[in-house]
């Protein structure tokens, strides 16, 4: 089966980085998206990575391991406003997105 | 300028009703989706529209229709509601299928409450 694994919560400081893990298992895989959704809001598009390696945008960075079905996305000098649930989700074969439950992340001061 | 606007924002309706959300794009995509995010948060596919086709349509109970009149619009109709439609059903497009068209864009959210 395909499947997308995420840890549930995490909590971290202003100003620290966090890194949030996703493995994935899907039937084909052409690509993997990050999205960022607050609360009561909608999903935002935050990277979509294909080759292995990182690719950082401004704060934020997303890494991709294909031959290991792992990603990451880094989030740097962390804001509050960076609260939020982070969405990994995976292109299969078929081009559908395979999408997991997301990682509720907590900024404290 | 709105790109993916879904009405109402908010539904509330007791259990045996029918009723409709709205969703349109106006990015000139070419596929649209609907979702539905449960309580638990997992966002589900349910429909896919390209080009006013269904190419997609997970185990969703055939009480819910889509329905594409043009491919700027794609309604969802849900028929007889249940308690367990409570969610909120999210609407969006994509430029297309492939990979470097799959960004995808959502609208607002409809939060539909069953009673």
């Amino acid at each position: 089966g395909q499947n997308i694994d995420q840890p549930t919560e995490m909590t971290a400081t202003e100003g620290a980085i966090v890194q949030i893990n996703c493995t994935y298992q899907t039937s084909g895989f052409n690509g993997l998206f990050w999205y960022q959704q607050h609360a009561g809001e909608a999903p935002t598009f935050l990277s979509y990575n294909v080759l292995d390696g990182l690719e950082e945008k401004g704060r934020f960075s997303s890494f991709l391991s294909r031959s290991k079905g792992y990603s990451y996305l880094l989030l740097k000098e962390l804001q509050m406003k960076d609260s939020a649930s982070y969405l990994c989700a995976a292109l299969d074969s078929n081009y559908q997105l395979i999408w997991g439950a997301g990682t509720k992340l907590i900024i404290k001061p | 300028d709105t790109a993916v606007s879904q009405t109402p924002k908010y539904l509330v309706t007791q259990m045996g009703n029918d009723k409709s959300i709205k969703c349109e794009q106006n990015l000139g995509h070419d596929t649209m989706y609907w979702y539905k995010q449960d309580s638990k948060k997992f966002l589900k596919i349910m429909f896919s529209y390209n080009n006013k086709e269904l190419i997609i349509n997970e185990t969703v109970p055939n009480r819910f229709s889509p329905k594409s009149p043009d491919k700027a619009h794609l309604n969802l109709h849900i028929n007889s509601l249940e308690l367990g439609d409570s969610a909120v059903y999210f609407c969006a497009s994509s430029q297309g299928t492939s990979e470097l068209y799959n960004e995808q864009f959502f609208g607002p959210g409809t939060r539909l409450t069953v009673l």
